[in-house]
């Protein structure tokens, strides 16, 4: 079975810009999480959809937006990007609540 | 307060060596998983372990969830063990996400 894959890889945007990245979760599973890591903050939570439905938001501002989709592939949106949106964006699929979960590859922001 | 505590922040080993991670974590976690981030940034899971013992190859870990520990245990240590060891858990009432410890950061040298 193939892992959780997260695309683009690698991304540089400049302030202002909005960036939308991309993750496909294990099949079979309907639960996608996204996470930020940064050097200062570590691994924070940032919002989890479930059959097309967000059930549960971390403490990003409005500008972090994401959705799902029908075969429970995700996006996520930073709008009006800032220097401090620089981090490793992580996404992690489970099969039910409260499982294991399982992680992509991770993309990494830069924004200059 | 601080939620998942994981100690010691920072550790050097030679290759051949055991090594003993600690993660402390308050009564409102569960579910305790263990996790690899090696060097290109990718979280391997290593157990998801909310009580008991359980082992894979050179590395177990135990859970003790009355006494609010989890131990991960690296034995015969390789230089591919290095990186950054993190445990995290669900915390009650928060659905899916999981809150995570600030990590060990591991370095096996020959």
């Amino acid at each position: 079975k193939a892992g959780v894959t997260q695309t683009p890889r690698y991304l540089i945007k400049t302030r202002g810009q909005q960036v939308t990245l991309s993750c496909s979760p294990i099949s079979g599973h309907r639960s996608v999480s996204w996470y930020q890591q940064t050097p200062g903050q570590g691994l924070q939570f940032l919002f989890e959809y479930f059959s097309e439905t967000q059930r549960n938001k971390g403490n990003f501002p409005g500008r972090f937006s994401g959705r799902q989709f029908s075969n429970s592939r995700s996006e996520m949106n930073v709008s009006t990007l800032e220097l401090g949106d620089s981090a490793l964006y992580l996404c992690a699929s489970s099969f039910v609540e409260r499982d294991t979960q399982y992680f992509g590859p991770g993309t990494r922001l830069t924004v200059l | 307060g601080i939620q998942v505590e994981q100690s010691p922040p920072d550790l050097i080993l030679q290759e051949g060596a055991n090594s003993t991670l600690r993660c402390n974590f308050s009564d409102s976690v569960n579910n305790l998983q263990w996790f690899h981030q090696n060097p290109w940034g990718q979280l391997i899971n290593l157990f998801y372990i909310p009580s008991g013992t359980k082992q894979n190859g050179r590395l177990s870990a135990t859970t003790v969830a009355t006494e609010r520990y989890s131990l991960l245990y690296i034995s015969s240590s390789q230089t591919t063990d290095s990186g950054v060891y993190f445990c995290a858990g669900h915390i009650t009432g928060g659905g899916n996400k999981l809150t995570f410890g600030t990590g060990t950061q591991l370095k096996v040298e020959l």
